[in-house]
């Protein structure tokens, strides 16, 4: 059982935007500004989208977008593309003895 | 280019051990603080291990405290995963990850930088 909580499951259609939420507790999420969302294609690595809560890496589009609010995080992709479709995963601190931890995942489909 | 590349996955039996390497290339390990990542089959991420820029500050998730050792040899730029006492809920692939930002902990600056995986399975 993952410590952060997230849908299993969301999908758009191409253009559209979705939001994908991450659910922990104020130690973790609600605690601190170390939230992060990686992006993982089928057999890939996992991709750093998100840091921060809301700080995107260079060469991550615009389309990607997050925020934070109490214990809950949450990821948006606007204009919704065919290769935006992939497993989500947002990840905290959790502090000095937990350290990372990660959300159980969301597969997103684009319809 | 940055790079990392695990090596070291083999089939173990429960009670053995195994170590996993990761060498970089394209920035100095000295200068990022590096993490272990693991992925159960068809599981989610879960976090194991981050060595800091100094490499004195050591970290682990509860799940392999006392078991993993993390640790690396700067004059070969490779980080190392030591593995005791494997266990089949360790079975995974594992990642290593550089954290974005250099002086920076995975969970600031994310982890910007990973490598393809490498394959540990624990079966009788």
């Amino acid at each position: 059982q993952s410590a952060l909580t997230q849908p299993p499951s969301a999908s758009g259609s191409p253009g559209q935007s979705v939001a994908i939420s991450c659910t922990g507790t104020s130690s973790d999420v609600g605690g601190y500004n170390y939230v992060s969302w990686y992006q993982q294609h089928p057999g890939k690595a996992p991709k750093l989208m998100i840091y921060e809560v809301n700080k995107r890496p260079s060469g991550v589009p615009d389309r990607f977008s997050a925020s934070k609010s109490g214990n809950t995080a949450s990821l948006t992709v606007s204009g919704l593309q065919a290769e935006d479709e992939a497993d989500y995963f947002c990840s905290s601190y959790a502090g000095i003895n937990n350290f990372v931890v990660f959300g159980g995942g969301t597969k997103l489909t684009v319809l | 280019e940055v790079q990392l590349l695990e090596s070291g996955g083999s089939l173990l039996q429960p009670g053995e051990s195994l170590r996993l390497s990761c060498a970089a290339s394209g920035f100095a390990l000295r200068t990022s603080a590096m993490s272990w990542v693991r992925q159960g089959p068809g599981k989610g991420l879960e976090w194991v291990s981050s060595i800091g820029v100094s490499g004195v500050k050591l970290y682990y998730a509860d799940s392999v405290k006392g078991r993993f050792t993390i640790s690396r040899d700067i004059s070969k730029n490779t980080l190392y995963l030591q593995m005791n006492s494997l266990r089949a809920e360790d079975t995974a692939v594992y990642y290593c990850a550089k954290s974005g930002g250099g002086d920076c902990w995975p969970y600031q600056c994310g982890m910007d930088v990973w490598g393809q995986g490498t394959t540990v399975t624990v079966s009788s």
